[in-house]
């Protein structure tokens, strides 16, 4: 079956700019997570949507980043006010239920350079 | 809160050999999850093994075989007759029990097979 996609898949921006990043997970997985890829602070986890309940935003890095998840399936991340410093690659997870031991199935990813 | 120490941060192996990858884990949950994720060049993680941390049991699986240790908190995986596609860089992952289970990364062994 199909499994985790992302787009698009390279992102080039210009400092200031506003980014939306989108995560189509596998069919059927209510667990969805975003997480972050960068050489000077590794893989770091972003936010969490689990169904409808609300999303766990524990790790977002600041208030500039936010995302949402439409009808439990498609999400989408967006960075307003991009900076530098957020170039990284994006990636997306998803899970059948995070309340049992489900692997996490990760797309492609979208490497985001911020200029 | 939960830590993940990858020690080696690149190992080179010649082909055929065994290779073991180790990780060490920090959580004051009893009840955990670990992982074993490969990311090839093309960029996608890929999921491994998983264990919970209540089966210390070791296990093999092909050319992949685990040994997870309680009391020393490592978890660490090997591969028999390594092959030049073994090439790529793993990761380790720490999940606690809780609503999100959300992957703490180590930082990744970057492994190299030569022919």
């Amino acid at each position: 079956g199909a499994g985790v996609s992302q787009s698009p898949s390279n992102k080039v921006t210009e400092k200031g700019k506003d980014v939306e990043l989108r995560c189509d997970p596998i069919s059927g997985h209510t667990a969805l997570y975003w997480y972050r890829q960068s050489l000077g602070q590794g893989l770091e986890f972003l936010i969490y949507f689990q169904g409808n309940s609300a999303p766990d935003k524990s790790g977002l890095p600041s208030d500039r980043f936010s995302a949402e998840r439409t009808g439990g399936s498609v999400s989408t991340l967006t960075i307003q006010r991009t900076q530098q410093e957020d170039s990284a690659v994006y990636l997306c997870a998803s899970s059948r239920q995070a309340r049992t031991l489900n692997e996490q199935f990760f797309g492609p990813g979208t490497r985001l350079t911020v200029l | 809160a939960q830590k993940v120490t990858q020690a080696q941060t690149e190992i080179s192996v010649v082909e055929k050999e065994d290779v073991t990858l180790d990780c060490v884990y920090e959580t004051r949950d009893t009840t955990y999850y670990l992982f074993w994720y490969k990311q090839p060049p093309s960029g996608e993680l890929v999921f491994l093994i998983r264990r919970n941390s209540f089966d210390e049991q070791n296990e093999i699986s092909g050319r992949y075989s685990w040994n997870f240790q309680k009391s020393t908190s490592s978890f660490n995986f090997t591969i028999t007759a390594s092959q030049v596609v073994d090439s790529a860089v793993y990761f380790c992952a720490l999940s606690v029990s809780g609503s999100a289970r959300q992957l703490t990364f180590g930082s990744g062994t970057q492994l190299t097979v030569l022919p």
